[in-house]
């Protein structure tokens, strides 16, 4: 079956724009969730999404936020963007996002920030 | 708080080398521990889990066993391979498996 699907795959904007990303998750997924990995800080979680509900938060400002649709696809945008947002945003999907579930992730969407 | 801390990377083997990459973790909670391995390009793949306490996770030769006593989870392989060369990171989620709490990661390269 088909995995997590990440777009764009490579996207460059300009400081104080803003940007939205989108994930599909693997069909029957109910949960997805988004993480930013950058050199510096590493992979940090920014939230959760499961039954167009956010169930989980990071500790990122409310810059970043993100919705997911009645199909379980979800968006995640950043609005007045900072050169340090420059990163790879990875999107993971799972059944339930129980403990004995398995997150899945997609191959990422690197955005820099110029 | 919830945070894991791995051995500092990179590392670098000769084939068919013993690995060891060293994860230890605090939580709140009693969690679920993670291996995850990034390949070059690619997203993060789930290598192994554990759940509860003394429990063992295993593939492709890889293990790990959860150790409440030292909060441990160390990743050890027998004999590495080149195909192995990639970023292992060790994570935790104390909610769910798409909550989760990651280490920095560690670089393994695998010399013939």
């Amino acid at each position: 079956k088909a995995g997590v699907t990440q777009t764009p795959r490579y996207l460059i904007k300009t400081r104080g724009q803003q940007v939205t990303l989108s994930c599909s998750p693997i069909s029957g997924h109910r949960s997805v969730s988004w993480y930013q990995q950058t050199p510096g800080q590493g992979l940090q979680f920014l939230f959760e999404y499961f039954s167009e509900t956010q169930r989980n938060k990071g500790n990122f400002p409310g810059r970043f936020s993100g919705r997911q649709f009645s199909n379980s696809r979800s968006e995640m945008n950043v609005s007045t963007l900072e050169l340090g947002d420059s990163a790879l945003y990875l999107c993971a999907s799972s059944w339930a996002g129980g403990r004995n579930t398995e997150a899945f992730f997609g191959q990422g969407t690197r955005l820099t920030v110029v | 708080g919830n945070s894991v801390t791995q051995m500092e990377g990179p590392a670098t083997l000769s084939e068919e080398a013993f690995l060891t990459i060293n994860c230890t973790y605090t939580a709140t909670g009693y969690p679920s521990l993670f291996w995850y391995v990034q390949y070059p390009g690619e997203g993060l793949q789930l290598l192994l889990k554990a759940t509860k306490a003394d429990d063992k996770g295993s593939n492709k030769g890889f293990e790990a066993t959860y150790r409440k006593e030292t909060t441990s989870f160390h990743l050890e392989k027998g004999s590495v391979q080149v195909s192995d060369s990639a970023v292992y990171f060790c994570a935790l989620s104390d909610t769910g498996a798409n909550n989760l709490f990651f280490g920095t990661g560690t670089r393994l390269t695998v010399i013939p």
